[in-house]
């Protein structure tokens, strides 16, 4: 069955890399997703990495996929209290957002 | 600027009630998504419209029911409201071969 799943809580220091996790079960995934939810907000699509793609780097942030682990990762460099929001992790088994399966969300909070 | 617009932030309704919540996209996306958000559990899709006066059931559509009279509203309505509805629902949209889906700010709605 289709299952993501990503631990509930991270708690990072202001300045370091936080590293968010996932792992997703589904091995015919064609995207895999992050998203970031902000305190009182929506979702808001942060990057994505296609299936056939080993990391994909975007400023501050860096995705790793290792397909053969079905796991995913999010790197976030010089973390800032900016960064305190849920990440989820997101699949898609199709080229479009049609049907995509979120994670639990991770809950990063920023200690000074 | 894409956006998604839900019509209460915060909802307060007893018992019985019957509860609309409406969902406005201003992007001409042909789908459309209601989905509910609870602690640990992540997104669960509730309803999904691909076209006007299209629907199709999510993973927990028991409770609820939907209606796409035209193509930037999409409702979702609680005909009987129960405790354990009580929850954050979010509204969002996609086009036909976008990568991404659009979240509205979420409605939280407390049933008491």
């Amino acid at each position: 069955g289709e299952d993501v799943e990503q631990s509930l809580f991270l708690s990072v220091r202001e300045g370091d890399s936080s590293v968010i996790n996932c792992t997703y079960t589904d091995s015919s995934s064609t995207y895999l997703y992050w998203y970031k939810q902000e305190p009182g907000a929506g979702l808001q699509l942060l990057t994505y990495i296609f299936s056939n793609m080993d990391m994909k780097q975007d400023q501050r942030l860096t995705v790793l996929l290792n397909k053969k682990d079905k796991h995913l990762s999010l790197r976030i460099a010089d973390t800032q209290t900016g960064d305190s929001a849920i990440y989820f992790c997101a699949e898609s088994r199709d080229s479009s957002a049609s049907k995509i399966i979120f994670g639990s969300g991770t809950r990063l909070s920023i200690r000074p | 600027d894409v956006k998604v617009t839900q019509s209460s932030r915060y909802l307060v309704k007893r018992t019985g009630e019957k509860v609309f919540l409406e969902c406005v996209q201003d992007m001409d996306h042909e789908n459309m998504f209601w989905y509910r958000q609870d602690p640990g559990l992540g997104l669960r899709l509730i309803y999904f419209s691909y076209d006007v006066k299209m629907k199709e059931k999510g993973d927990i559509p028991e409770g609820y029911s939907v209606s796409r009279e035209k193509k930037e509203r999409f409702s979702l309505i609680l005909e009987s409201a129960s405790t354990n509805q009580t929850s954050m629902y979010l509204c969002a949209s996609s086009s036909l071969s976008g990568l991404e889906q659009y979240f509205g700010p979420g409605t939280r709605l407390t049933v008491t």
